[in-house]
């Protein structure tokens, strides 16, 4: 069965504390693994497509990377407003196929 | 602007009725889904559609039923068959062009309760 675990669930962080995020996928045929930003309340925002193995993203203070069984989401220096939970979703097999959603990270900045 | 709009914000609904969550998209996009969220569980997929009068079963399909007679709207049911309603219902659409179509749109969703 096809699988995507992301830890911690919550981390709590200082302004400037840098730190990652992990998602450890368990899947047969890795089309791409996608990030996801959700506010509370709100629908979550795209952030990162990663489809091959050493492949990286970088938006901000945001930095994507991808290996064989997982991904991290590097985040430097973080400030308040990147506050939110991130989720971790994968594409397997063909096109057009629906993804498949990790339990998400809560992220926790204060000043 | 172009996006997608889910309506309506929050719905409460009693035991036994059922009760129809609209989705409209302005993107030109052919696929659209619904997922459902709820609280400490990851986004789980109730029914997907790629193209105007077809759609797919996701993971959690049952209690629920979809039609999709326009590009645009994907309206979602939930039914009296559905035994846990109460959730964070999220529509969201993306282009089926190869390499993009797991870039999600997403709506600010639909909060449901049953009383």
């Amino acid at each position: 069965e096809d699988q995507v675990t992301q830890s911690p669930e919550a981390l709590r962080l200082q302004e400037g504390e840098s730190s990652s995020l992990n998602c450890s996928y368990t899947v047969s045929g890795l089309r791409g693994l996608f990030w996801y930003r959700q506010d509370p309340g709100k629908g979550p925002e795209f952030l990162f497509t990663l489809y091959s193995a050493g492949e990286e993203k970088e938006k901000e203070r945001l930095k994507a990377t991808l290996t064989k069984k997982e991904s991290f989401l590097h985040i430097t220096a973080p400030k308040p407003e990147d506050s939110a939970t991130y989720l971790c979703a994968v594409q397997v097999g063909r096109a057009g196929t629906a993804l498949i959603f990790g339990k998400g990270t809560t992220l926790s900045v204060s000043s | 602007d172009g996006g997608i709009t889910q309506s309506p914000k929050y719905l409460f609904r009693k035991e036994g009725q059922n009760v129809t969550l609209s989705c409209e998209q302005n993107l030109n996009h052919d696929a659209m889904y619904w997922y459902r969220q709820d609280p400490g569980q990851g986004l789980r997929l109730i029914y997907y559609s790629q193209i105007v009068n077809d759609f797919q079963k996701g993971d959690i399909a049952e209690g629920y039923s979809v039609s999709r007679e326009k590009k645009e709207s994907f309206p979602l049911t939930v039914t009296s068959a559905q035994k846990n309603p109460t959730a964070f219902y999220l529509c969201a659409s993306s282009r089926s062009n190869r390499g993009t179509d797991g870039e999600l749109f997403f709506g600010e969703g639909s909060r449901l309760t049953v009383l």
